[in-house]
């Protein structure tokens, strides 16, 4: 396993149409995070997974943001009627319950622009 | 949440020790202290965490001070590939997942390091 993957790394959208990023986290990993972060900013935490149930969710995370994780291993992050407010990249992280340290590993990121 | 106060910026000469200062004046006594660093293009990835006790690991040691309200990353030596925004972060518990956290990142310390 390579770690965290995240598709597509970068999207380009136009104001109003919806978008919909995929997160895959290492195998094992029974807890996922996601994480926005603007340019100059450091991640903000959108919200938490903890196998298929969403057990957290940032004040951020409007109505017009989806996230799922259907059978608790890939996750996807919707974003209806996109603004130019939500160009960003959206960082995904994952975690294995039980570990010592409770380290989260990140994937590379989807950076979404909208124009 | 608790937040931390870092410096915006450090130098560095390559092969040089660096000090990473983060000031954490609310912190309270269940927080632990962690340490991500952001490479340029990627994700943020775990340096190290620690309670109350000083900890070292290969690619870093944390000096807590007696009254936890600051600590210090201590790189040995630097390199180039050191280079990134460094974020102290102190761990925030979801509410009823026993030990998930999200991450509260402020804007972090960039150093440069320079040959």
């Amino acid at each position: 396993d390579t770690g965290v993957s995240q598709d597509p790394r970068h999207k380009i959208t136009k104001r109003g149409q919806n978008v919909t990023f995929r997160c895959d986290p290492i195998s094992e990993h029974n807890r996922l995070y996601w994480y926005r972060q603007t340019l100059g900013q450091g991640p903000e935490f959108l919200t938490y997974f903890q196998n298929e149930a969403q057990l957290e969710k940032s004040r951020l995370l409007s109505d017009r943001f989806s996230a799922e994780r259907p059978k608790g291993s890939f996750s996807t992050l919707e974003i209806q009627r996109t603004e130019q407010g939500d160009s960003a990249m959206y960082l995904c992280a994952s975690s294995l319950d039980g570990l010592p340290f409770y380290e989260q590993y990140f994937g590379p990121g989807t950076r979404l622009t909208v124009t | 949440d608790a937040k931390t106060t870092q410096p915006n910026s450090m130098e560095s000469n390559e092969e040089e020790p660096v000090h990473l200062p983060c000031n954490h004046s609310t912190i309270s006594g269940t927080d632990y202290i962690h340490w991500y660093r952001q490479l340029p293009s990627q994700g943020p990835e775990y340096v190290i965490h620690g309670l109350t006790s000083n900890v070292n690991n290969r690619m870093a040691s944390l000096a807590i001070a007696e009254d936890r309200k600051s600590s210090t990353l201590i790189l040995h030596r630097a390199t180039l590939r050191d280079a990134a925004v460094y974020y102290c972060i102190l761990r925030d518990v979801i509410q009823n997942t026993g030990t998930a956290s999200k991450l509260t990142f402020g804007t972090g310390t960039r150093l440069q390091v320079t040959l």
